[in-house]
């Protein structure tokens, strides 16, 4: 079955600066790959999605996120971290054929003034 | 126009009893999925609907049971509940191999 890892329990930057969160997945063929961020309280809202395709994904809020083969990965990145952006970050992995989703443990980001 | 709705937004209950979780879609998407994310924020799928008919099972107590009686609801009946059951309960649909849409997740305290 496949499965996700994100190192970084918790990561802080400071706002401007520019953010990686990392995601490796281990799944015997090409994934669908996506990133989620959930607020305080609230649902998990989707901020991008890899099927295929151009390896260089862009999302929603400014996100973008690089499908790497050869490193089983799939960091998300923000050039410039917005205080808004505090959150908690899961990277999921699902398969091609039923959709069957496994989210890594999530990073939480906080953003310091 | 919300897209995944669920209610109650907050339970509080008794161990021992049971409840039940009301979860409806009007995206139109034929699956449907339960999700526990516990305290540490680890987010376990726990059952899956595609058409009515479950495709995903995974280890969750036989206290649980998923009830969909159309492709737009899957409830989630507990019970006998445990304090372990506290936690956040989201419900999510999607249409077969598609990204999830989540609901506002449904959190449940068991004293």
């Amino acid at each position: 079955a496949q499965s996700v890892t994100q190192p970084d329990i918790h990561i802080t930057v400071s706002e401007g600066a520019s953010l990686e969160l990392r995601c490796n997945y281990s799944y015997g063929a090409t994934p669908y790959l996506f990133w989620y961020v959930q607020s305080p309280g609230q649902g998990l809202q989707l901020l991008l999605k890899y099927f295929s395709g151009d390896t260089l994904v862009q999302g929603i809020k400014g996100f973008e996120a690089e499908f790497k083969r050869s490193q089983s990965s799939f960091n998300l990145r923000k050039p410039s971290v917005h205080w808004s952006d505090a959150a908690e970050y899961f990277c999921a992995v699902a398969s091609t054929n039923n959709n069957d989703m496994r989210f890594g443990a999530g990073t939480r980001l906080t953003v310091k003034p | 126009d919300t897209a995944v709705s669920q209610t109650p937004k907050y339970l509080v209950t008794q161990m021992g009893n049971d409840k039940s979780i009301k979860c409806e879609q009007n995206l139109g998407h034929d699956t449907m999925y339960w999700y526990k994310q516990d305290s540490k924020k680890f987010l376990k799928i726990m059952f899956s609907y595609n058409n009515k008919e479950l495709i995903i099972n995974e280890t969750v107590p036989n206290r649980f049971s998923p009830k969909s009686p159309d492709k737009a609801h899957l409830n989630l009946h507990i019970n006998s509940l445990e304090l372990g059951d506290s936690a956040v309960y989201f419900c999510a649909s999607s249409l077969r191999a598609g990204e999830q849409f989540f609901g506002p997740g449904t959190r449940l305290t068991v004293l």
